[in-house]
């Protein structure tokens, strides 16, 4: 099936360092959502993203809807060992449907 | 806490068998929907259920199918089990209508399926 293009796949950085991640497609979308999943949970929603240039922020979190529609990144600031997990990004298309299209995600290791 | 639980948590089943995952959503979340999450992928869109109705699909095969029940409950069913089914199953559910972000879609811990 279809999955957005996420990158990296994974990352290993140092309690304090800053983090960033982004997500493209090949298609538009008009909704971007970042997920974060811990084992054995399913996946919870950080930010959601509605117009194109929209920068929002979650606490440590900053999220971006990227110009053309096609992109989007997320930034963490100051990480912490609780920022372990998998971060996906999904897009929604404009439409009645709630499909979701997700990239593979990015799996964050921090070291304290 | 997202207020959707399903069941089982996990689930073991021979190829060929039928299964039948469940899903209860808070009240007033009319909306459901169901992702199939295979290791190391992020989850994708099976179908999903608005008042009772199936409207909107994935390209999953008509042996996926769902039901969604007045008391805001949900089930996927899956006929003819294949290896391949074995995954994450997450229901996730919402308010209807309104913009994603003032009813954010909201997904339970899901039901491990491995098919033997």
């Amino acid at each position: 099936g279809q999955q957005l293009n996420q990158s990296p796949q994974s990352m290993f950085i140092q309690e304090g360092e800053d983090v960033s991640m982004n997500c493209t497609s090949s298609s538009i979308f008009n909704t971007w959502l970042w997920y974060k999943q811990e084992p054995g949970e399913g996946p919870v929603l950080l930010i959601a993203l509605y117009k194109a240039g929209e920068l929002t922020s979650n606490g440590r979190l900053t999220a971006q809807f990227g110009i053309t529609r096609k992109d989007s990144f997320l930034n963490i600031s100051a990480s912490i060992p609780s920022d372990v997990g998998i971060y996906f990004c999904a897009g929604r298309r404009q439409g009645g449907s709630e499909k979701l299209v997700f990239g593979k995600g990015t799996k964050l290791t921090v070291n304290p | 806490e997202t207020g959707v639980t399903q069941s089982p948590t996990h689930l073991i089943k021979t190829r060929g068998q039928q299964v039948t995952l469940r899903c209860s959503s808070q009240s007033g979340h009319n909306t459901v929907s169901w992702y199939q999450q295979a290791l190391g992928q992020g989850p994708q869109f099976i179908f999903q259920y608005y008042r009772e109705e199936e409207n909107g699909r994935g390209n999953f095969p008509p042996r996926f199918s769902g039901l969604q029940f007045p008391n805001y409950s949900s089930e996927l069913n899956v006929n003819a089990l294949e290896l391949d089914d074995s995954a994450l199953y997450l229901c996730a559910s919402r308010r209807n209508p309104g913009p994603l972000g003032s009813s954010p879609l909201h997904f339970g811990n899901g039901t491990r399926l491995t098919v033997t």
